[in-house]
C-alpha cells in the first residue's frame, strides 16, 4: 500500500533535550517525503523534505534522512525549544504523478521549560 | 502572502442538510488542494484543482460530495445531505507549482458538526 506510519504522541520533553519521532514509509518505489507541523491556532505548514534516497532535509534546527533501506524518514532536532511545541506530520507523495500527500497521523510535541 | 483563507472557521448543522465550505488560496497559487481530517488522524486528501480543472479525485468523495473552482481562483466544496460521519475538519491548501517543488501553504479549516 501507500501508507505512513509514525510515532504515536504525545511527546513531551524539556526544554534543549533531543527530539526523535520516528516515520517508516510503505512504497514500492522512492516517494517524495515531508515534515509538516502545526504550530497552535495554525495551518500546517512544511518544515522539510527530502525528494530521493540519502537525501537530508533541514529546517530551523530539524533534520531528516531520507533511509531508503529502512524506508524511514526520522526526525530529530538537538535542542528543542519550548516553541517547537506543536504537532508533526510525517507524509509522502504518491508515485506516478499523483499530487496526493499521504499523511500519519500526527505526533503532538509539547516542550516544557 | 496574506495566506489561504477558509470560511466559515465552524459550521454546524443538522443530519441532511446541505453545506458549503469556501476557499480563497494564496493569490499566485495555481494549485489548490482539498483534505479532511478526523480527531487524531492526519489529514486525508479529497480533491486538487489545478487552475479551474479538477484532475485528481479521491474515492472518499463521495457523490454527495462536489467541488468547483470555476474562475481558477476561490473554491468551494458542498456537501450534500450531510451524515454524522461528514463532521470533520476540512483543509484547503494551494501551492505555486506541483507538491514535488512546492510547499503546500494551508488554510486554518473549516471545522463541520454534523447533529
Amino acid at each position: 500500500g501507500n501508507s505512513v506510519t509514525q510515532m504515536e504522541g504525545p511527546v513531551t520533553l524539556s526544554e534543549e533535550a533531543f527530539l526523535t519521532i520516528n516515520c517508516t514509509y510503505t512504497a514500492t518505489g522512492y516517494p517524495s517525503l515531508f515534515w509538516y507541523v502545526q504550530y497552535p491556532g495554525e495551518g500546517l505548514q512544511l518544515l522539510l523534505k527530502a525528494t530521493k534516497a540519502d537525501d537530508k532535509g533541514s529546517n530551523k534546527g530539524f533534520e531528516a534522512t531520507y533511509r531508503k533501506e529502512t524506508t524511514s524518514f526520522h526526525l530529530e532536532k538537538g535542542s528543542v525549544q519550548v516553541s517547537d511545541s506543536a504537532v508533526y506530520f510525517c507524509s509522502r507523495l504518491r508515485e506516478g504523478g499523483s499530487e496526493k500527500l499521504v499523511f500519519g497521523k500526527g505526533t503532538k510535541l509539547t516542550v516544557n521549560p | 502572502d496574506t495566506g489561504v483563507s477558509q470560511n466559515p472557521r465552524h459550521k454546524i448543522t443538522k443530519r441532511g442538510q446541505n453545506v458549503t465550505f469556501r476557499c480563497d488560496p494564496i493569490s499566485e497559487h495555481n494549485r489548490l488542494y482539498w483534505y479532511r481530517q478526523t480527531l487524531g488522524q492526519g489529514p486525508e486528501f479529497l480533491t486538487y484543482f489545478q487552475n479551474e480543472a479538477q484532475l485528481e479525485k479521491s474515492r472518499l468523495l463521495s457523490d454527495r460530495f462536489s467541488a468547483e473552482r470555476p474562475k481558477g481562483s476561490f473554491s468551494t466544496l458542498e456537501i450534500q445531505r450531510t451524515e454524522q460521519g461528514d463532521s470533520a475538519m476540512y483543509l484547503c491548501a494551494s501551492s505555486k507549482e506541483s507538491s514535488y517543488n512546492s510547499p503546500l501553504h494551508f488554510g486554518n479549516g473549516t471545522r463541520l458538526t454534523v447533529t
